[in-house]
């Protein structure tokens, strides 16, 4: 197992266009986190999963953002009309679930919005 | 509110010197603290935890309820522990997301 992988690795879109992002945990990780970083700020989170269901939404998530895990496993976050606000980091975590507060991460989808 | 506050962005230390990054939060409630660690190119990563009480590559925190801090120490600085350090919370339970401070820059010189 490598550990959380996140593609793609960079992504230049133009303003309003709509972009995907893809996630793929640990192996039997239950537990499924985005966040995003810009520059000079901590992460920030936006949303997770347990298994499929989607338990908790940042306020940080516009109604342009969704994600997805439908089958448990790996996990899509989509922004649609991308704004140039939206250029930032996106990082994916994962976690056990059950016994383990650590959070092992991905190394994270740069996306340029011009 | 919750919130996670690392008052530098920068710190620099000469090789062999004490480091402490500081790390003050805000939460009403019994939260979980951990300090993460991004080296050069490499990935955000679990340094330590409050809950374990752990000593890794040398770095210890001790968890203050009373001035509700975190503090990140090392007696010895070494130049590979040159590295970006995010102090961060989770909820009582410790499997919810987690509040990140903005992250301090540690500069380890030879």
């Amino acid at each position: 197992d490598t550990g959380v992988s996140q593609n793609p690795r960079h992504k230049i879109t133009k303003r309003g266009q709509n972009v995907t992002f893809r996630c793929d945990p640990i192996s039997e990780h239950n537990r499924l986190y985005w966040y995003r970083q810009t520059l000079g700020q901590g992460p920030e989170f936006l949303t997770y999963f347990q298994n499929e269901a989607q338990l908790e939404k940042s306020r940080l998530l516009s109604d342009r953002f969704s994600a997805e895990r439908p089958k448990g496993s790996f996990s899509t976050l989509e922004i649609q009309r991308t704004e140039q606000g939206d250029s930032a980091m996106y990082l994916c975590a994962s976690s056990p679930g059950t016994h383990s507060y650590e959070q092992y991460f991905g190394p994270g989808t740069r996306l340029t919005v011009t | 509110a919750q919130r996670v506050t690392q008052p530098e962005k920068l710190l620099s230390v000469f090789k062999g010197a004490p480091v402490e990054l500081k790390c003050n939060y805000s939460y009403s409630g019994s939260p979980e603290l951990f300090w993460y660690v991004q080296y050069s190119r490499q990935r955000l990563q679990l340094l330590l935890r409050h809950i374990s009480r752990e000593s890794i590559k040398g770095f210890t925190a001790d968890l203050n309820k009373g001035e509700t801090s975190f503090h990140l120490k090392k007696p010895f600085a070494q130049e590979e522990d040159s590295a970006m350090y995010y102090c961060a919370l989770s909820g009582d339970s410790g499997n919810t997301p987690l509040v990140f401070g903005k992250g301090t820059r540690l500069s380890v010189i030879a």
